[in-house]
């Protein structure tokens, strides 16, 4: 099965630095790849995602980018704000044969930290 | 438009009782998957839907746990007899039945089992 790795697992960032989270995953067959936003005691958020056909995507300061030779994608996100402080989770998924995607398999997460 | 929605929202229960949790999918969406979260193992698929069939069970831990989907706007996550180590939040999610499409989490079920 898919095994998604995460780093780092903490990341503390100055107010208005740029912070990158990356993944790497093992199954070649992926190509959906999510990131998720969970604040405490909320749900996970959706907040890019890219599909293995697109190298990358950007959406106002958050962007990600796939390397689906190397089997690793990144977050990146710029101009940090006390807002962004947050868990994030990468996630990864694979068509199945019945035309829809399987289960999303996550990575273990990491605890955003915006410093002042 | 209403979101995933699941009950209760908390739940407390003694070691052996029976536990039922409950999803409304995004109405459209004919995906549905259940996780789990803990501490320890983080975010993990136990069991998926599509067009209220089970695909892949593979995550469910053990037989105490069963899931069923009668209709395509209900499913339900059960664990007889539940134990402690059952604890954990327990999410599910909607999407459309294509490749590639977003899932959508509902709030979520805090399980304790005492």
């Amino acid at each position: 099965g898919e095994n998604v790795e995460q780093h780092p697992s903490t990341l503390s960032v100055q107010e208005g630095d740029s912070a990158v989270i990356k993944c790497t995953y093992s199954d070649s067959a992926s190509n959906y790849f999510p990131w998720y936003k969970q604040e405490l005691g909320k749900r996970p958020q959706l907040i890019i995602d890219i599909r293995s056909n697109v190298g990358e995507k950007k959406d106002q300061r958050i962007a990600v980018t796939l390397n689906k030779t190397a089997k690793h994608f990144s977050l990146h996100i710029t101009e940090t704000q006390p807002e962004d402080s947050a868990v994030y989770f990468c996630a990864a998924s694979s068509p199945n044969s019945g035309g829809g995607a399987d289960g999303l398999t996550f990575g273990k997460g990491t605890h955003l930290i915006i410093q002042p | 438009d209403a979101g995933v929605i699941q009950s209760p929202r908390h739940e407390v229960t003694e070691m052996g009782q029976e536990v039922t949790l409950r999803c409304k999918p995004i109405s459209g969406h004919n995906s549905l998957f259940w996780y789990r979260q803990t501490m320890m193992r983080g975010l993990e698929l136990l069991i998926y839907f599509n067009n209220n069939v089970p695909i892949d069970d593979s995550g469910m831990p053990e037989d105490r746990f069963s899931a069923k989907m009668p209709n395509a706007s209900f499913s339900t996550l059960k664990i007889q007899p539940s134990e402690p180590r059952d604890s954990a939040v327990y999410f599910c999610a909607s999407s459309l039945l294509i490749v590639g499409m977003p899932q959508y989490f509902g709030p979520g079920t805090r399980l304790t089992v005492l």
